[in-house]
């Protein structure tokens, strides 16, 4: 089987770092995918870690490492219109192909 | 513009209905997918398809259904059968070769049972 655990909530101001993590016990792991998804819309992906390492795309960074089963988006400069919630997803390596999500953070960011 | 349109938005049902909710996708993507989302709550994998004519339960597939006759098309019933069918629904797709993590989602489908 597989899960996976993130914290539910998570606050932080305008223009500061926070790091949401994920941690996740599976049978079986290909990469960790991370997904934003802003109140009544559709998620939109924001990463992808197939390997063990840092990815960086603008302010949003996703780090993995398959050793600690863990993983982390950080996202630098916070603004107001990143407020959402965040999902971590593990990609199986099975004959399933389809991700399976974790329950979501939301971050609130405040001003 | 390429992308996954998902009809309608919002649906009611009565209960002991059944309802079908459309997904068309114009991104020549051969892989798409069914989730389910309940208020607060993660994404959990209803039915995916990784190529025409065949398709795979996930998760959460009792009283649930799909067909793939297309590859622009992946509909969803939900059946009679389904216990507690109020829910928002999305619909996504990739392109089934690489392993990119990627999924393109669709707008969503939000259903309530009256």
């Amino acid at each position: 089987g597989q899960s996976l655990e993130q914290p539910s909530e998570v606050t932080a101001v305008e223009g500061a770092i926070v790091q949401i993590n994920c941690t996740y016990q599976t049978s079986g792991f290909y990469g960790l995918s991370w997904y934003q998804q802003h109140d009544g819309g559709a998620p939109t992906f924001l990463s992808y870690n197939g390997l063990d390492g840092l990815e960086e795309t603008g302010r949003f960074s996703s780090f993995l490492s398959r050793s600690d089963s863990y993983g982390y988006l950080l996202l630098q400069e916070l603004q107001m219109k990143d407020s959402a919630s965040y999902f971590c997803a593990v990609d199986m390596d099975t004959g399933r192909r389809a991700l399976t999500f974790g329950s979501g953070t939301r971050l609130q960011v405040q001003p | 513009d390429g992308g996954i349109t998902q009809s309608p938005k919002y649906l009611f049902r009565k209960e002991g209905q059944n309802v079908t909710l459309s997904c068309e996708q114009n991104l020549n993507h051969d892989a798409m997918y069914w989730y389910r989302q309940d208020p607060g709550q993660g994404l959990r994998l209803i039915y995916y398809s990784q190529i025409v004519n065949d398709f795979q339960k996930g998760d959460i597939a009792e009283g649930y259904s799909v067909s793939r006759e297309k590859k622009e098309s992946f509909p969803l019933t939900v059946t009679s059968a389904q216990k507690n069918p109020t829910a928002f629904y999305l619909c996504a797709s990739t392109v089934a070769s690489g392993r990119t993590g990627e999924l393109f989602f669709g707008e969503g489908s939000r259903l309530t049972v009256l």
